[in-house]
């Protein structure tokens, strides 16, 4: 079975301060892992994801995310937190063995406010 | 990129109707699409999973006969909730798996509240 944790229900971070948003999983395989991100009543945007390669993945509105398979964590980070970047973030993973199925499985959500 | 349209954005039924959500692929082709339902600040509970020309595969717990799925297109999926009742109010989204290499995307949900 897959599984995701995002350990803090909210995190609060100053503008212009750097800002991680913590993600650990748990597959059977390799992991496929993503990043979304929701704003009030829409849908999730893709942020990024992590499936082979380079540990460091760079995404959308510089954000980033290092894979760290010995930890098992996927943390989201970004250098420069910005009033805007406040949403829900979710970490997803999906587990890369063969015949594991298509299915996401996501953590429970991550609040970021970000004051000015 | 990939874009997956969702609607309606909001409906309100009344008990004991049925109501259907729409969720198509504009620019690709989506042989497998997932349907979500999310409470107020909680995770995406995965209901189902649809694939074009077959039966939808449900999860565990999630009424078969109260929310059908239909994905009779590469294209399209519908999620339908019937003889609504309030305690089926809540946020569904559905999403796809597009072109991109394991990419899913998503649509931007319907709220539905029944009254």
């Amino acid at each position: 079975a897959q599984s995701v944790a995002q350990p803090e229900d909210q995190v609060n971070v100053a503008e212009g301060n750097p800002l991680t948003v913590k993600c650990t999983y748990s597959v059977s395989g390799n992991p496929y892992l993503f990043w979304y991100v929701q704003y009030p009543n829409r849908g999730l945007q893709f942020l990024l994801k992590y499936i082979t390669g380079d540990n460091l993945v760079k995404g959308s509105y510089g954000f980033e995310a290092e894979f760290n398979k010995s930890q098992t964590s996927f943390h989201l980070k970004k250098p420069s937190a910005l009033v805007s970047d406040s949403a829900l973030y979710f970490c997803a993973v999906r587990d890369g063995l063969t015949g594991g199925g298509n299915k996401l499985t996501f953590g429970t959500g991550t609040q970021l406010k970000v004051e000015l | 990129g990939a874009v997956v349209s969702q609607h309606p954005s909001r409906v309100i039924c009344k008990s004991g109707t049925s109501v259907k959500i729409e969720c198509r692929s504009l620019d690709f082709q989506a042989t497998t699409m997932f349907w979500y339902r999310q409470f107020p600040k909680q995770s995406l509970m995965l209901m189902a999973t649809s694939n074009e020309g077959s039966k939808a595969t449900y999860e565990q717990g999630v009424e078969k006969d109260k929310f059908l799925i239909n994905h009779a297109s590469l294209t399209l999926s519908t999620l339908t909730v019937t003889s609504a009742h309030p305690e089926d109010s809540s946020f569904y989204i559905c999403s796809a798996r597009d072109n991109l290499v394991y990419g899913y995307t998503f649509g931007s949900g319907t709220r539905l509240t029944v009254v």
